[in-house]
């Protein structure tokens, strides 16, 4: 089954301490994508891959780093979480960035930073 | 940078009858596309339906169709026969062609009333 999976689905941590939220697709999608989303702001996108060691800032990338060693993972990284990162996230996927083709959403990830 | 407003943050409709959700953008692109998603409470994000930016006939999938207005940057869904199951989040989005970027509006609340 073609799909992208988050993990954790739900993560309660405390402030400074760092988390990764780990993303993956087995369609051999190349362009990937992580979005938050908060209420009355819709989703908004944080950091990008158009390929394998290629990522580009999205439109609120602060306090967040992204990888991509290999096609199929895409993880983002909290080196230091406050407060004002918890929110619902999303891990995205599609063919070669070209945007005809459907981008592909994980299920998400409720990050609660205290 | 583009934006996308949606002003409806809640809309309802009686069931089998239709509604009109709105969408506006703002941009100075040409190659661009746009899409609805459906986000109901499982929070997954499903795409509903999608419209190239050069190509002047509106989209229909079953239901759903969209009213494309180009020059008035406006992009609204139009659903058919309302179903219960169509109660959701939806997002009117915008993709740069450009910047490879995906940018969503605040979203409407679809209540469907039996």
């Amino acid at each position: 089954e073609a799909q992208v999976t988050q993990n954790p689905r739900y993560l309660i941590t405390v402030t400074g301490k760092k988390l990764t939220v780990t993303c993956s697709q087995n369609m051999n999608h190349e362009y990937m994508s992580w979005y938050r989303q908060d209420p009355g702001l819709g989703l908004r996108q944080i950091y990008y891959s158009m390929n394998v060691e290629v990522t580009d800032k999205g439109d609120v990338p602060e306090g967040y780093k992204v990888s991509r060693k290999e096609k199929r993972n895409f993880p983002l990284i909290l080196e230091s979480p406050s407060p004002n990162q918890t929110s619902l996230y999303f891990c995205a996927s599609s063919d070669r960035g070209d945007a005809w083709n459907e981008q592909f959403f994980g299920p998400g990830t409720r990050l609660t930073v205290l | 940078a583009q934006t996308v407003t949606q002003s409806q943050p809640e809309m309802s409709v009686q069931e089998a009858e239709t509604v009109t959700l709105s969408c506006t953008y703002d941009t100075s692109e040409s190659d661009y596309y746009l899409f609805w998603y459906k986000q109901p409470p499982s929070r997954q994000m499903i795409l509903v339906i999608r419209q190239e930016a050069y190509k002047q006939q509106n989209a229909t999938e079953n239901r759903f169709s969209v009213n494309f207005q180009k020059a008035a940057k406006s992009f609204s869904l139009k659903i058919s026969d309302s179903q219960l199951g169509d109660a959701a989040m939806y997002f009117c989005a915008y993709f740069s062609g450009s910047a490879r970027q995906l940018t969503f509006g605040s979203g409407t609340q679809l209540t469907v009333l039996p």
